[in-house]
């Protein structure tokens, strides 16, 4: 059975950085895509970033030079590196395994709240 | 940038009654179009993917179809716990997938 969890949310100023993990079992991250998706309060869900198999990564162009996906194969681990984060960066960050395109696995969310 | 619209914002339907949910796309996604579901607290939930295809263990209750830029999701026999928020998301169409704005769906 395949789990996600996330772990590293929390309350952190403006310009401020966070990192985010997921832990994976049930699957490895070296033979499969993982991305993060966020679901801000109020609005709908937005795919974030992705790390694929040969380890290039992706980002969406509003957290492009600020967010960096990386993974640890061998503790079979996907991180978000977040800095300079911003008030509209608030939301429910999801790990999700993709599968040609589709998020067929998803994470209950860690919940990173950027306030002064 | 491939957007997604999502019609209409909110849906009231009556237990037992039938859903329609619309998603359109503003260029062709072919048939790369996935539904999932979304309850307050909980993880999204894969629905459909390709367009009609049901994802692992969900009921024959959920119904995708559609192509290029046109989608309906279909859900029959409506039950309380079928209330949520419904997204739709394309990844036919890189750098980016994108998802829909989504659609309330009150039972």
């Amino acid at each position: 059975e395949v789990h996600l969890v996330e772990t590293g949310g929390g309350l952190i100023q403006p310009g401020g950085a966070l990192r985010l993990s997921c832990a994976v079992s049930g699957l490895s991250v070296s033979t499969t895509y993982m991305s993060w998706v966020r679901l801000a309060p109020g609005k709908g869900l937005e795919w974030v970033s992705v790390i694929h198999v040969d380890d290039k990564t992706y980002h969406a162009d509003f957290v492009k030079g600020r967010f960096t996906i990386s993974k640890d194969k061998s503790k079979n681990m996907v991180y978000l590196q977040m800095n300079n984060l911003r008030a509209d960066d608030t939301a429910v960050y999801y790990c999700a395994r993709e599968l040609d395109g589709f998020f067929d696995h998803w994470g209950q969310g860690t919940l990173v709240s950027v306030s002064s | 940038e491939t957007v997604m619209t999502q019609s209409p914002a909110t849906l009231s339907v009556s237990p037992g009654e039938r859903a329609t949910l619309s998603c359109r796309a503003s260029q062709t996604v072919s048939s790369n179009l996935a539904w999932y579901q979304k309850k307050p607290g909980q993880a999204p939930r894969p629905l459909i993917y390709g367009a009609s295809s049901r994802a692992t263990g969900v009921p024959a209750r959920f119904s995708g179809s559609g192509s290029g830029t046109e989608f309906t999701l279909t859900i029959s026999s409506l039950q309380s716990e079928d209330s949520a928020v419904y997204y739709c998301q394309q990844y036919d169409n890189w750098p980016g997938y994108t998802f829909g704005q989504g659609t309330k769906l009150e039972i």
